[in-house]
């Protein structure tokens, strides 16, 4: 089973500031990689695709970028509508999510 | 506009079984796998199931093999996951996902499972 590790668990940012969560899988996932977002309370919502590709009405200020093994989701200009919990996921080879990064604002 | 509406969760015994459904609208459903992904309290999502379009072929994770069924009815637009011989490890919020069988690119609302004695 691929592995994927989440860092950090845990931020605190600021508004307008520039966010970088990682994604480490467990062998190479050849760009078979989506991010979700989890506000509280609610259900997960696609992010990004294919490693890069932004999802229908997603805000440009959301991007990523990687490839083999590592992969990162960066959120430009941090708004108070992005306190959520984020979690990647690789499809290729079935389907397993990362742990989890809980972003909050400081 | 695509809608996933999950019912029919709630507190169960180890042991015994519940099923619960996933109308879905907004989308042509028999031109999608769909799928079933959990969360445990506070905890992370996992996968659980995926059935493709027309229900020919069904994908399970290993701790619930021969546990859960997922099935789906195209005429009436909803997926179903039957759990049969349920554990507290299976304690979660199931959430009914569309499945590219790449990612999940819409969500249902949830449905909580409690099981405990």
């Amino acid at each position: 089973d691929i592995q994927m590790t989440q860092s950090p668990a845990s931020l605190s940012a600021s508004l307008g500031e520039t966010v970088t969560i990682e994604c480490r899988a467990s062998e190479d996932i050849y760009n078979g990689l989506a991010w979700y977002q989890q506000k509280p309370g609610k259900s997960p919502q696609l992010l990004i695709y294919n490693a890069n590709s932004l999802h229908t009405g997603v805000p440009s200020r959301f991007s990523g970028s990687g490839s083999g093994t590592q992969y990162s989701l960066k959120i430009n200009s941090l708004q108070s509508e992005d306190v959520a919990s984020y979690f990647c996921q690789q499809y290729y080879d079935y389907w397993t999510f990362g742990g989890g990064t809980k972003l909050e604002l400081k | 506009e695509v809608q996933l509406v999950e019912s029919g969760g709630g507190l169960v015994q180890p042991g015994r079984s519940l099923k619960f459904s996933c109308a879905a609208s907004g989308f042509t459903f028999s031109d999608y796998a769909m799928a079933w992904v959990r969360q445990a309290p506070k905890k992370g999502l996992e996968w659980v199931a995926t059935i493709i379009y027309d229900g020919s072929s069904t994908y399970y994770r290993d701790s619930v093999k021969g546990r859960f069924t997922i099935s789906r009815d195209n005429a009436k637009s909803t997926l179903y996951l039957q759990m049969d011989s349920l554990r507290s490890e299976d304690t979660a919020t199931y959430y009914c996902a569309r499945h590219t069988t790449e990612f999940f690119d819409y969500w249902g609302q949830g449905v909580m499972v409690t099981v405990s004695s």
